[in-house]
């Protein structure tokens, strides 16, 4: 079936300007995730769903970061007035149900602000 | 304290050799974990869950250690597709969310 799917695959952006990057997680799967990773360093949790709920958004870096969830499916990530920090690859992940389950990646979208 | 920690290495390996990582847990309430693996520039994918008694697939070995809190994964027979990032992923408490560690980077070289 199909997986996680990201869009875009690679956005380059100006500084100040304000971006979407999309989720669609596997059709049924609960759970999602929005993470970060920067040029060779770990996964840096962002936002986690549960439905359309956010139960955990510790990770947002700043109000600039916001992300929603609508129907229990799809999910946006914005960022608003970016700078060149915010240059990273953004990984969605998802999960059948919350507790304890594998969590599948989508294959990320490369953000470039310049 | 993180909730989930890893060394992050890197170990360097001949091939054939046998190695061991380790993951500590900050969460007692944790009941689910796993190893994944991240290729050069590729996405996260699951390598295998870590059961209570511990299980193996193939040359990996995932083990939990619940009363010192950590897991572990012990690759024997390395090869040199071996190479990658390992993350261990832990967590599955109330409200479900588990936590990935930072990764250990693994080199297999000839």
């Amino acid at each position: 079936g199909a997986g996680v799917s990201q869009s875009p695959s690679n956005k380059v952006t100006e500084k100040g300007k304000d971006v979407e990057l999309r989720c669609d997680p596997i059709s049924g799967h609960t759970a999602l995730y929005w993470y970060r990773q920067s040029l060779g360093q770990g996964l840096e949790f962002l936002i986690y769903f549960q439905g359309n709920s956010a139960p955990d958004k510790s990770g947002l870096p700043s109000d600039r970061f916001s992300a929603e969830r609508t129907g229990g499916s799809v999910s946006t990530l914005t960022i608003q007035r970016t700078q060149q920090e915010d240059s990273a690859v953004y990984l969605c992940a998802s999960s059948l149900v919350p507790e304890g389950d594998t969590q599948y990646f989508g294959p990320g979208t490369r953000l470039t602000v310049l | 304290r993180k909730e989930v920690e890893q060394d992050p290495g890197p170990f360097n390996v001949p091939e054939g050799a046998t190695v061991a990582f380790n993951c500590t847990y900050s969460n007692s309430a944790s009941q689910s974990f796993f190893w994944y693996r991240q290729d050069c520039r590729k996405e996260p994918k699951l390598l295998m869950s870590v059961y209570s008694s511990g299980n193996e697939d193939g040359r990996f070995t995932a083990q939990l250690n619940r009363a010192s809190q950590y897991i572990s994964l012990l690759i024997r027979d390395s090869k040199l597709s071996d190479s990658a990032t390992y993350l261990c992923n832990a967590g599955g408490t109330s409200y479900g969310k588990l936590t990935f560690g930072q990764g250990t980077i693994l080199t297999v070289h000839p």
